[in-house]
Parts: structure tokens; C-alpha cells; sequence
């Protein structure tokens, strides 16, 4: 099983629309969470940490659910620019990053 | 502005070459990394290190080597021994803790020719 799971996509939504999706991680002890932002042939970006109370930056929501071993991203009044692929992010207990693969959200006008 | 440079940003090696990949960054963090992206998979980890030199294997250091001399600087050798190395090669820096995300360098893409 791999450590960090996401469901690849594509999600294409209008304009406006609101899009959420998961990922798994697979290590009980993980201790922090993040969501990377992708763009085509560019390097990752730090999108947000992710808080076990959850957190909001702008239209941006990030969860944790510790008990079933998931974060989510949801993304509201989606724009064109937010096009590009979500990496999940896991730490374990030796500072290494765990990535997920990614997931693609393609916004259409 | 402080930030994390590779170079170059493409790169053509010859089968049996060596060639190496730079990395440096002025942010002042501690721990350094190398990973590689091949298309629709996640990066995969082949080297870090924490601290000048020191430095270790991730999931995938066969056919790699690297080395820490200076704590600005994380150069990536690809041996000839890698057998499939065209990919899209990422370095990175953290600063202490484990609430510190990552911050990447542009990357380096190499093809084999």
C-alpha cells in the first residue's frame, strides 16, 4: 500500500463551482499534513499546512481526520488560475515528506 | 530574495555518462533533498541530509550519489548505473521542525540520448 493516496482525477468544473476531494495516508503516526500546488512542468508550491482543527485561506478549506486517516481539500468560487494538480503531503516522524501523486482539477470558462 | 536554485534546467546525457545536477540555496535551512518525478507518479525521495556532511539513502538512491560540503550546497550526481534516468529532477530545503513544509528549486529535467 502506498503511504499517501489521491485520487488522480481529472475534476473538471465551471467556473464558480465549488470541488473537494481526499487523500489517505497510510501512517497512523504521520504528524503533519500539507497541500502542494503543481503546475504543468514546474516545481511545487506550498499551497497550506493542514491543522488538526482545520483551516481556511480564502476560498481554500483544508481538513484532517486523524481517526479515518485522511485530509481533504474542498476549493470554493473556483477560478481558471486554480487549475493544476493538489499533491497531498504527509510527514512522518523523520522530517521525509511522503507525496501523493496528485490530483488534477481542471477549471473551465 | 532568498530562494533555492538548480541548475540547469535541462539537461541531455549520453548513455554511460555521469552528470551532475546543482542545488544551492540561501535560506539557511539545515536539510536539504533530492527527488525525482517521473510523469503521473509522486515524487519519489532519493537522497537527503540534515546536516553538512551527512547524508542519507531515501527510496531510490541506486545509481545516485550526492554530497554536503557546504551547508548551501546539495549536488546530485546520475551514474551511469541509473538505467532509466530521464525524469524531472526536484532539490529542496526545509528549516527546522516538522511543521516546515518544503521549498523547492525549479527543477532539472534530464534526458537520456
Amino acid at each position: 500500500r502506498k503511504e499517501v493516496e489521491q485520487d488522480p482525477g481529472p475534476f473538471n468544473v465551471p467556473e464558480g463551482a465549488t470541488v473537494a476531494f481526499n487523500c489517505t495516508y497510510s501512517n497512523s503516526a504521520s504528524q503533519s499534513f500539507f497541500w502542494y500546488r503543481q503546475d504543468c512542468r514546474k516545481e511545487p508550491k506550498l499551497l497550506m499546512s493542514v491543522y488538526s482543527s482545520g483551516n481556511e485561506d480564502g476560498r481554500f478549506t483544508a481538513q484532517l481526520n486523524r481517526a479515518s486517516q485522511y485530509i481533504s481539500l474542498l476549493i470554493r468560487d473556483s477560478k481558471l488560475s486554480d487549475s493544476a494538480t493538489y499533491l497531498c503531503v504527509v510527514t512522518s516522524n523523520d522530517y521525509k515528506l511522503s507525496f501523493g501523486a496528485g490530483t488534477t482539477v481542471t477549471v473551465r470558462a | 530574495d532568498g530562494g533555492i536554485t538548480q541548475s540547469p534546467k535541462y539537461l541531455f546525457r549520453k548513455e554511460g555518462q555521469n552528470v551532475t545536477l546543482s542545488c544551492e540555496q540561501n535560506l539557511n535551512h539545515d536539510a536539504m533533498y533530492w527527488y525525482r518525478q517521473d510523469p503521473g507518479q509522486g515524487l519519489r525521495l532519493i537522497y537527503y541530509s540534515q546536516i553538512v556532511n551527512d547524508f542519507q539513502k531515501g527510496d531510490i538512491a541506486e545509481g545516485y550519489s550526492v554530497s554536503r560540503e557546504k551547508k548551501e550546497s546539495f549536488p546530485l550526481t546520475v551514474t551511469s548505473a541509473q538505467k532509466n534516468p530521464t525524469a524531472f529532477y526536484l532539490c529542496a530545503s526545509s528549516g527546522q521542525g516538522r511543521n516546515y513544509g518544503y521549498t523547492f528549486g525549479s527543477g532539472t529535467r534530464l534526458t537520456v540520448v
